[in-house]
């Protein structure tokens, strides 16, 4: 099975509003970790990681939570924009050189 | 412009034939990879090589071969294509493969095996 998921496969935000995507993992030695986003047709681009030894990391409008009591990672995205609707991954570091991917939450924001 | 190129951007193939999807990175990165999408089951690791020379199997490997002869080209190979392997396929690369690290993606190869 998979050792990363999302909590919820789609989020529909309005235009102006915050977005928290949420992602689970079960791997407790996991120890480094990556949020990418996909629009349609593209590659997934990196937003922004985090490693273990952290709990929180800020980056241009996107903030990445890490709770490893619950293995919790979310992604926050402040006044979400139109552009920023699109699919986004959480990716964990299983071995020195694999990512694991979750399933991924499509994002959709409303004008 | 510095990246990640995949060619064919698409590619319809019929069941038994021989294809090859190109990679080719321009960052001088030692480690790559490749990867399938599909549908509801997220990115998933095909082969990768941690260096010029070396290669090793992911989660997905059947089916797949891969060469790594000098650092820029990761080429993956269907040796005799079946409908299965009908997705989207990613090439990524790193610039080390020890200890985690960003990887980049290019633009993908869609493949649709009839």
């Amino acid at each position: 099975g998979e050792s990363v998921g999302l909590h919820l496969p789609t989020l529909s935000v309005q235009e102006g509003d915050n977005s928290i995507i949420n992602c689970a993992y079960s791997n407790s030695a996991s120890d480094y970790f990556i949020w990418y986003k996909q629009e349609s047709g593209k590659g997934p681009q990196f937003i922004i990681d985090i490693r273990s030894n952290m709990d929180k990391r800020q980056g241009q409008r996107v903030t990445v939570l890490l709770n490893k009591t619950v293995k919790h990672l979310s992604l926050q995205i402040a006044a979400t924009q139109p552009g920023d609707s699109a699919v986004y991954f959480c990716a964990e570091n299983t071995d020195d050189y694999k990512l694991s991917f979750g399933a991924g939450t499509t994002v959709t924001v409303r004008a | 412009i510095a990246g990640i190129t995949q060619a064919p951007t698409s590619q319809i193939l019929a069941a038994g034939r021989r294809m090859t999807l190109r990679c080719t990175q321009d960052m001088r990165h030692n480690a790559m990879y490749w990867y399938r999408q599909d549908l509801g089951l997220g990115l998933r690791l095909i082969h990768y090589s941690n260096t010029a020379g070396t290669t090793g199997k992911g989660e997905v490997p059947d089916g797949y071969s891969v060469s790594r002869a000098n650092t820029d080209d990761f080429p993956l190979t269907l040796a005799s294509a079946v409908p299965s392997q009908t997705s989207v396929y990613f090439c990524a690369s790193s610039e080390t493969s020890g200890g985690a690290n960003e990887q980049f993606f290019g633009p993908g190869t869609r493949l649709t095996v009839l």
